[in-house]
């Protein structure tokens, strides 16, 4: 099974300033991997997937992740925070070829200050 | 479309209680699951399906009942609920197909629960 940390349970940016949340994965095999945002009272969405392919990937709402097998990470960033991107950030992976054992991370909360 | 609905949102129960947490998705996914979120615990799989008649274990499924009678809906069963269970749950599904970790999950809103 999967394993995923999350470095940094709490994110403080201020409006404008670069997102970065950390993500790394324990896998000799590269998994797929995803990212998804849950906004206050809500359930989760998605930002954005890796499966293969382009190591870099696009999201919504301008984030971006990469895949770097070599430091088994898939950090999230986004060049300029918002006040709107405030929320808690999860990271996820999976065993390519099964849903049925998606691992999440721990959470990172993310506070953008005015 | 309304995706995936879970009710009730909040319940709180006492100790030994049993209640149903209910799920119903329109959207023809053969794969369901339940998640429960605890804080600095991210979500942890209780159980899932990949179709009517079929479920299966993830990771913490102690003390919860599942069953999938259409492809619809997936109730959770809690049969004698405990202070350890007071968590938010969600419901999520996503299509199954050839190459199914790659599917996207779907979730509900979720299901605050308080076991006093």
């Amino acid at each position: 099974a999967q394993s995923v940390t999350q470095l940094g349970s709490h994110v403080s940016v201020s409006e404008g300033a670069l997102v970065l949340l950390r993500c790394n994965y324990s896998s000799s095999v590269p998994p797929y991997l995803f990212w998804y945002v849950q906004y206050p009272n809500q359930g989760l969405q998605l930002l954005l997937k890796y499966t293969t392919g382009a190591t870099l990937v696009k999201g919504i709402n301008g984030f971006e992740a990469e895949f770097k097998k070599s430091e088994t990470s898939f950090h999230l960033t986004k060049p300029s925070a918002h006040m709107s991107d405030a929320a808690e950030y999860f990271c996820a992976a999976v065993s390519s070829g099964s849903a049925r054992q998606l691992t999440f991370g721990s959470g990172t909360q993310l506070t953008v200050l005015p | 479309n309304a995706g995936v609905t879970q009710t009730p949102k909040f319940q709180v129960l006492k100790t030994g209680q049993s209640m149903t947490l209910q799920c119903a998705q329109d959207m023809n996914h053969e794969y369901m699951s339940w998640y429960r979120q605890d804080p600095g615990m991210g979500l942890r799989l209780i159980h899932y399906s990949v179709g009517a008649g079929i479920t299966d274990q993830g990771e913490v499924p102690n003390g919860y009942n599942v069953s999938r009678s259409t492809t619809e809906d997936f109730p959770l069963r809690l049969l004698s609920a405990a202070p350890s269970q007071t968590s938010v749950y969600f419901c999520a599904s996503s299509p199954v197909g050839t190459d199914s970790g790659a599917n996207v999950l779907t979730f509900g809103a979720g299901s605050r629960l308080t076991v006093l």
